[in-house]
């Protein structure tokens, strides 16, 4: 199975901030990387997908990069409604892994 | 606008099955550029992707090497809907369980709707 590390596991930031959230692949999965945000008891939602498209709704604020191993989620200007968990997840190959999270909360 | 409404027991007896169901509304589950997710999520295992079923001319399932031996998806195109059951549960399979959609043929693009979540517990 392909490893998902994220860094770092929690952050803390300000309102205005700009973030950055990285996530690292245990082998190449090009650019099949997505990017979640999850709200305390609340599902996933998707945010970014291959690596720096950003869905539909999704605040321009949020962007991907990366390909290969390495790949990064920067969050600009941070607003209240952004403290929350986020995930990444490999869709290259079954099992479709996920990062154990990095949980963003107000400074 | 899809949505996945969830239905299943939130506490279940060790050693017995586990099912649950997701009813799809805003599309469907015979489409032919979609598949349809399970995902449990835990505090000791994060989020843990469970399988994937998906109709390209035929049906086809995909699980995850975990719950291989345990898991089974059906589909119900009558009721537009997809389900689980996960038998011979032990306390580790307490988690939230959520259904998801991939909106492409090979779950590239992400999942892009989720069910609400059912939180399962096992325990007599």
């Amino acid at each position: 199975d392909i490893q998902m590390t994220q860094s770092p596991a929690s952050l803390s930031a300000s309102v205005g901030d700009r973030v950055t959230i990285t996530c690292r692949a245990s082998q190449n999965i090009g650019t099949y990387l997505n990017w979640y945000q999850q709200q305390p008891g609340k599902a996933p939602k998707l945010l970014i997908y291959v690596a720096s498209s950003l869905k539909r709704g999704v605040p321009s604020g949020f962007r991907g990069s990366g390909s290969g191993t390495d790949f990064t989620l920067t969050i600009n200007s941070l607003q209240p409604e952004d403290f929350a968990t986020y995930y990444c997840q490999q869709t290259y190959t079954s099992p479709f892994t996920f990062g154990q999270g990095t949980s963003l909360d107000i400074e | 606008q899809v949505q996945l409404l969830q239905s299943g027991p939130g506490l279940v007896k060790p050693s017995q099955t586990l099912s649950l169901t997701c009813a799809i509304s805003g599309d469907r589950v015979s489409s032919n550029s979609v598949g349809w997710n399970w995902i449990r999520q835990s505090p000791s295992r994060g989020l843990e992707w469970l399988g994937r079923t998906y109709y390209r001319s035929n049906w086809y399932t995909d699980y995850a090497e975990s719950v291989k031996s345990r898991i089974i998806f059906n589909v119900d195109t009558a009721n537009n809907s997809f389900s689980l059951r996960l038998n011979s549960l032990t306390p580790e399979d307490t988690a939230v369980y959520y259904c998801a959609r991939d909106s492409s043929t090979m779950a590239r693009l992400g999942f892009d709707y989720w069910g609400q979540g059912t939180r399962v517990a096992v325990s007599s």
